[in-house]
């Protein structure tokens, strides 16, 4: 069982269509992160949420942190074929030694034009 | 600016070679990592230099090793790699790398690494 699960893994839709992606945790976490990755390239960083209930907006992209922070979403409203990737979450376990990132497994998404 | 660079962006390697990746912030972070990311799966850490000091070794084999000649700089030799070695490696920089504090961090392009 991975500490942080994400849901879906993978996500389908057409354009101007909407989507969230989910990333849970029996664990409480610092702060956690949401990156972008596109296939051969590094994980661009979207956003960090820190304070327990924040919710952020990028965009057409809507990012809420649970109140109790162990778990976290991210929608995205009127999906381009540009956000079309992989996106990952990530975040320190607020009991962790260090600064050791634990990854979800990803959710790929594919915005069909 | 929140930019890490990485090079070379793809090595071909065979098993008996040495070479190193490198890695480049000028973010003033006090933080950086290696990770290895095999193809569909998320990033998995390998090592992290807190302060220029190895802070974190996960395990990796000696025939990887970690170099932080100053805080801007991250360095990784390779040396007599595997076939399973291939995969894409990442850099990342954060502020402190400490324990307890938000401390986003900020990742590089890759270095697409393939050993023949």
């Amino acid at each position: 069982t991975q500490l942080l699960e994400q849901s879906p893994q993978f996500l389908s839709i057409q354009e101007g269509e909407n989507l969230t992606v989910y990333c849970n945790s029996s664990s409480v976490f610092s702060s956690l992160q949401w990156y972008r990755q596109e296939p051969g390239e590094g994980p661009v960083l979207l956003v960090t949420v820190v304070t327990g209930g924040e919710v952020k907006k990028l965009k057409r992209l809507t990012f809420q942190f649970g109140d109790a922070r162990k778990d976290s979403s991210l929608h995205i409203t009127a999906a381009q074929p540009g956000d079309t990737g992989l996106y990952l979450c990530a975040g320190v376990p607020i009991k962790a030694a260090g600064n050791k990132l634990t990854f979800g497994g990803g959710t790929r998404v594919l915005v069909k034009p | 600016d929140t930019e890490v660079t990485q090079t070379p962006k793809h090595l071909v390697m065979g098993m008996t070679n040495k070479k190193s990746l490198k890695c480049e912030q000028h973010m003033g972070h006090r933080a950086m990592y290696w990770y290895k990311q095999k193809a569909k799966k998320p990033p998995e850490l390998m090592f992290v230099y807190s302060y220029e000091k190895l802070s974190i070794n996960e395990s990796v084999p000696s025939r990887f090793s970690p170099e932080c000649p100053n805080s801007s700089l991250l360095n990784l030799h390779l040396h007599a790699l595997q076939p399973e070695d291939s995969a894409l490696y990442l850099c990342a920089s954060s502020p402190t790398g400490l324990a307890g504090n938000p401390d986003t961090q900020y990742f590089g392009p890759g270095t697409r690494l393939t050993v023949l």
